[in-house]
């Protein structure tokens, strides 16, 4: 079965910190990739996606993600956090169509 | 952006009882919706895959005829949990997609608690 690792499972930061929070898939074919984000009290938002092309994607407030085929890693990435970013964040791979895995999460708390 | 709604948001039931979840898309028409499973501190499981006006697609180890699904309309699936037990509790949550274009984003719903008793 495919598998989906976010070794992180909460994160602490200072605000101003950079962040990198790690996401690495098992399949070796065709994927697509994505981070979601789920504020406190709210419902999954899609934070970026990759789907092919320049494998450094710019999503929402200040976040990117890299893709590293050669490594099967979708590393979430922001250089400076804010208390706002205060979050739960999901990497999800997207195998052949409509096959979704989800990691289990980052929990990250930004102090101020 | 794309809004999608569940209803019930909590919902409690003796063992034995059958629960219906709807998932709608409010704003836009969902070609295909997902249903998943989440546990707690675990990730979101996908149950099953949902195109309207056919039967849905199930993963591997999901019992079809203990969730049962309805894709009745562009707008509406429903997930039937039938004869609930406690080991069904869990965290439903909805999503919907908005073509059967591949790049198309998910939109979640924000999903439903169901505890068994």
């Amino acid at each position: 079965a495919q598998s989906v690792s976010q070794h992180n499972h909460h994160v602490i930061l200072s605000e101003a910190a950079s962040l990198e929070l790690g996401c690495n898939y098992s399949y070796g074919g065709t994927v697509n990739l994505f981070w979601y984000v789920q504020y406190p009290g709210q419902h999954l938002q899609l934070l970026l996606k990759y789907f092919s092309g320049d494998p450094l994607v710019k999503g929402i407030k200040g976040f990117e993600a890299e893709f590293i085929k050669s490594k099967f890693s979708f590393n979430l990435r922001k250089p400076s956090v804010q208390w706002s970013d205060t979050a739960e964040y999901f990497c999800a791979v997207e195998y052949n169509f409509n096959k979704f895995y989800f990691g289990s999460g980052t929990k990250l708390n930004v102090k101020p | 952006g794309a809004v999608v709604s569940q209803h019930p948001s909590w919902v409690i039931c003796k063992s034995g009882t059958s629960v219906k979840i709807e998932c709608r898309s409010l704003d836009f028409q969902a070609t295909t919706m997902f249903w998943y499973r989440q546990f707690p501190k675990q990730s979101l499981m996908l149950m099953a895959t949902s195109n309207e006006g056919s039967k849905a697609t199930y993963e591997q180890g999901v019992e079809k005829d203990k969730f049962l699904i309805n894709h009745a309309s562009l707008t509406l699936s429903t997930l039937t949990v039938t004869s609930a037990h406690p080991e069904d509790s869990s965290f439903y949550i909805c999503s919907a997609r908005v073509s059967d274009v591949a790049r198309e984003t998910q939109y979640f719903g924000p999903g439903t608690r169901l505890l068994v008793l």
